[in-house]
């Protein structure tokens, strides 16, 4: 139980293009979903998390325009990447989550996905 | 402000045991997890700490001291497979997992 996918696993694009990113909780209804970035050798950064039904909260530094965030149910969330340059090019990845609040409810993370922007 | 620390680089070799410490200085603290990763794939979840003391899952075991703001997870009988980069991470109030850079174990034989 607890598998999280994500689609694509690879996406190479051109400059200036839009990527979405689908993140899936399989088996589970996950009312949390986090995105995570990273660059090559440096850990996993968070970017936003998204509540089911309601807007992502991004963290500093992370522009809400340029990364779309769509939390529309309990089984799927969506990273939109607008306008694409070279430097978005990294690890995607995302990870779900059962509970709300603060108990503790273990993370799933997705497979992540490889963005590459030409 | 979110503050994480963990060695960068370790090497041992098979059979042994090593040591990877963790320190961390975060706003709000609900428990510590260590996380494996392999190059170019998602974190594997190896173990959770939220009261102070030791967890034992074979052998991997992994140790909190909240009045310190420190934990270690212990690797036991190192095998190849385990090289791979460690993420110490904390879930501060807020649920949103903060992690480390990770630290990078490399096994010989």
């Amino acid at each position: 139980g607890a598998v999280v996918s994500q689609h694509p696993s690879r996406v190479i694009c051109k400059s200036g293009t839009s990527v979405k990113i689908e993140c899936r909780s399989l088996d589970f209804q996950a009312t949390t979903m986090f995105w995570y970035r990273q660059f090559p050798k440096q850990s996993l950064m968070l970017m936003a998390t998204s509540n089911e039904g309601s807007k992502a909260t991004y963290e500093q530094g992370v522009e809400k325009d340029k990364f779309l965030i769509n939390h529309a149910s309990l089984t799927l969330s969506t990273l939109t990447v607008t306008s694409a340059h070279p430097e978005d090019s990294s690890f995607y990845i995302c990870s779900a989550r059962e509970g709300r609040g603060f108990s503790y409810n273990e993370q799933f993370f997705g497979p992540g996905t490889r963005l590459t922007v030409l | 402000g979110q503050n994480i620390d963990q060695p960068t680089e370790m090497t041992a070799t098979e059979g042994a045991i090593v040591q990877i410490n963790c320190t961390y200085q975060t706003s709000g603290f609900n428990g510590l997890f260590w996380y494996q990763q392999h190059a170019g794939e998602a974190p594997t979840f190896l173990s959770y700490n939220v009261l102070d003391g030791l967890e034992e899952k074979g052998r991997f075991s992994s140790f909190l001291s909240r009045s310190k703001g420190y934990s270690y997870l212990l690797l036991k009988e190192l095998q190849m497979k385990d090289s791979a980069s460690y993420l110490c991470a904390v879930i501060r109030a807020g649920t949103a997992l903060i992690f480390g850079k990770g630290t990078t174990l490399s096994v010989s034989s």
